[in-house]
């Protein structure tokens, strides 16, 4: 598709349980986010992917948040041993590398996790 | 990047214009203002950005002060389906690591009929 695809759109689990929530941004965007935000509240930065460079840990909550970008493209952010605290929506977006100012960042339509 | 402060919420009536005020005091000669939104339930929407021009799109038209200490989106003709969240932040244009921008709270614009 034309814009940043995420899988699944919904996931309910158990607290303890670990989930993979999948990405796949637009097609040519080298950077690749992650954000989580809880009910209410604003986006909250998790990582950032810019080609194979080294990704920008600096937002994950804690080690059992970990996430992973295979061949440039597609990632996966992992949540170990999930707590209800966790229960969010977990927005992915990419943008182009291009470094000017148009370099527009595009949001997928995010994945809904509720622990119970 | 330099740190934004929106009002929380805002009213606008249906056909209306709705200006949408975001301050940024710290703001440096090389960052750029952008404006987001997200609706209900999805993804934000990248609406509009400027350095020191003011700007216009199919979308709104972004007002930044002289000194760029704060802009204005407007949207001139308000309808239902803008109701939504609208986020201002500013970040340096030649930045690639656009994204890790702070969103913050952002305004509740609601559009009343």
């Amino acid at each position: 598709g034309a814009g940043v695809s995420q899988s699944p759109s919904n996931k309910v689990t158990e607290k303890g349980k670990d989930v993979e929530l999948r990405c796949d941004p637009i097609s040519g965007h080298t950077a690749l986010y992650w954000y989580r935000q809880s009910l209410g509240q604003g986006l909250e930065f998790l990582i950032y992917f810019q080609g194979n460079s080294a990704p920008d840990k600096s937002g994950l909550p804690s080690d059992r948040f970990s996430a992973e970008r295979t061949g440039g493209s597609v990632s996966t952010l992992t949540i170990q041993r999930t707590q209800q605290e966790d229960s969010a929506v977990y927005l992915c977006a990419s943008s182009s590398a291009l470094g000017g100012p148009g370099n527009t960042i595009y949001f997928g339509e995010g994945s809904w996790l509720t622990v119970v | 990047d330099a740190k934004t402060t929106q009002p929380p919420s805002m009213d606008c009536a249906e056909g209306r214009a709705a200006n949408l005020p975001c301050n940024h005091s710290t703001i440096s000669g090389n960052e750029y203002v952008y404006w987001y939104r997200q609706i209900h339930s999805q993804g934000p929407q990248y609406i509009i950005h400027g350095l020191k021009n003011n700007e216009t799109n199919e979308m709104a038209s972004l007002i930044i002060t002289e000194d760029r200490k704060s802009s204005t989106l407007i949207l001139p003709h308000a309808t239902l389906r803008d109701t939504a969240v609208y986020y201002c932040i500013v970040r340096v244009g030649s930045n690639t690591n656009a994204g890790k921008s702070t969103f913050g709270d952002g305004t509740t614009l609601t559009v009343k009929p």
